[in-house]
């Protein structure tokens, strides 16, 4: 079965500051990765994400993610973090032998100080 | 693109009654709906798959007579939550997967309903 971890509960950064954000995902064969972001109260709106090719890939409002098959890791970064950015952050992955089901992680709070 | 509404954002309900949360697809035709549940602070829980046409597939551990779920058209899933108790108080979230997207596309979600029962 497919299984993600997001190690970091809530990370606290300052505005302007990088920020990185792990994911580590468990599968036997190549899955397909996700980063959504949520607001409170809101639905999640998808960040990027990655099927195959270029192991780094470029999403919206700034982000990037780069696939580590070696690491089963796909973990997102921003150079320069904006106090919208404050949010929870959930990986997922899926897979086709799991019936195109979405597996989510823990989610990680980014808390964006002044 | 790719909107997903859901219907209504919070509700507040009393014990034992049943409510029901409408997911729609506003600019797409979706085959394909999920289900999910977020308690606070928690991620998201698959709680079933509904498909247009047909019965929804239920995760393990839901009851498929509590969380009623329809899919009657290819733009609105229905779960209705029935004789609702108070842990059922949750964060229901829907997502959907447009018609012939492959199976790799991403999912669209909606807005979530915030559920209390009391």
């Amino acid at each position: 079965a497919q299984s993600v971890t997001q190690p970091d509960i809530h990370i606290t950064v300052s505005e302007g500051a990088s920020l990185e954000l792990r994911c580590n995902y468990s599968y036997g064969a190549t899955p397909y990765l996700f980063w959504y972001v949520q607001s409170p109260g809101q639905g999640l709106q998808l960040l990027l994400k990655y099927f195959s090719g270029d192991t780094l890939v470029q999403g919206i409002k700034g982000f990037e993610a780069e696939f580590k098959r070696s690491q089963s890791s796909f973990n997102l970064r921003k150079p320069s973090v904006h106090w919208s950015d404050a949010a929870e952050y959930f990986c997922a992955v899926g897979a086709r032998a799991a019936g195109n089901k979405l597996t989510f992680g823990g989610g990680t709070r980014v808390l964006v100080k002044p | 693109g790719a909107v997903v509404s859901q219907h209504p954002s919070w509700v507040i309900c009393k014990s034992g009654t049943s409510v029901k949360i409408e997911c729609r697809s506003l600019d797409f035709q979706a085959t394909t709906m999920f289900w999910y549940r977020q308690f606070p602070k928690q991620s998201l829980m698959l709680m079933a798959t509904s498909n247009e046409g047909s019965k929804a597939t239920y995760e393990q551990g839901v009851e498929k007579d509590k969380f009623l779920i329809n899919h009657a058209s290819l733009t609105l899933s229905t779960l209705t939550v029935t004789s609702a108790h108070p842990e059922d108080s949750s964060f229901y979230i829907c997502s959907a997967r447009g018609q012939g997207a492959s199976y790799n596309s991403p999912l669209h979600f909606g807005n979530g309903t915030r559920l209390t029962v009391t």
